[in-house]
């Protein structure tokens, strides 16, 4: 499995851009990168995956380089509602199950200040 | 539409105790998985089910930790002699289809004292 490595905590303000990097040195050729969200008290939220060059979707945009070994999550113009564990994560196509299936790491705590 | 739903949200339990934790997946989910998240880290997988089949049950940390899914729709997680070490969020994950995206419920607060 490709371990996975971003920053365990992160801070900004309210209406700024929030980039959240994160390595992937040993990606394989199938796999694809998915970040997930989770608040406090609730299961983690799929926000968005990609595979290569830039996804954007309503609520993030995710670039990853040619070399795919980092990715970067993007979220525009943050709120205080966007305070949340961030959780980047290499599989397989929405795999689940099993040891080659969702793996999380401790994820990045974004904390977002008025 | 509904989401997935587990019950209790919060349960103590003293050492020793058996527990039960319920899950209700997205009506129509054929695949449904248990993860363990301990305070400060993500998820970890326990076990998953395609309808009533556990196909794999490679993340139960001991035979303690039971899970069934009798008709392929509910699932119950059960703790025998729980230990403090039990103590976690448990949370239920469903997809349509194997390989699909997973929809979590909101979890169980197990404290073990």
């Amino acid at each position: 499995l490709a371990k996975t490595t971003q920053p365990i905590s992160m801070d900004s303000y309210e209406g700024q851009e929030v980039n959240i990097t994160c390595s992937h040195n040993n990606i394989a050729t199938n796999d694809y990168i998915t970040w997930y969200q989770q608040f406090p008290s609730q299961g983690p939220r799929f926000i968005i995956q990609g595979y290569k060059t830039k996804v954007t979707n309503e609520v993030a945009s995710l670039f990853i380089p040619a070399d795919r070994k980092s990715s970067t999550l993007s979220l525009p113009r943050v709120s205080l509602s966007d305070t949340a564990v961030y959780y980047c994560l290499v599989a397989q196509p929405y795999s689940g199950g099993g040891a080659d299936g969702l793996t999380f790491g401790k994820g990045t705590h974004l904390i977002i200040q008025p | 539409g509904a989401g997935v739903s587990q019950s209790p949200r919060y349960k103590v339990a003293k050492r020793g105790q058996d527990v039960a934790l319920r899950c209700d997946p997205i009506s129509g989910h054929v695949s449904l998985f248990w993860y363990q998240q301990a305070l400060g880290q993500g998820p970890e997988f326990l076990t998953y089910f395609q309808n009533e089949a556990q196909l794999d049950k490679s993340g139960l940390p001991s035979d303690r930790f039971f899970a069934e899914r009798p008709e392929g729709s509910v699932s119950t997680l059960k703790i025998q002699r729980t230990q403090q070490e039990d103590s976690a969020v448990y949370l239920c994950a469903s997809s349509l289809v194997e390989g699909d995206e997973q929809f979590f419920g909101p979890g169980t607060r197990l404290t073990v004292l």
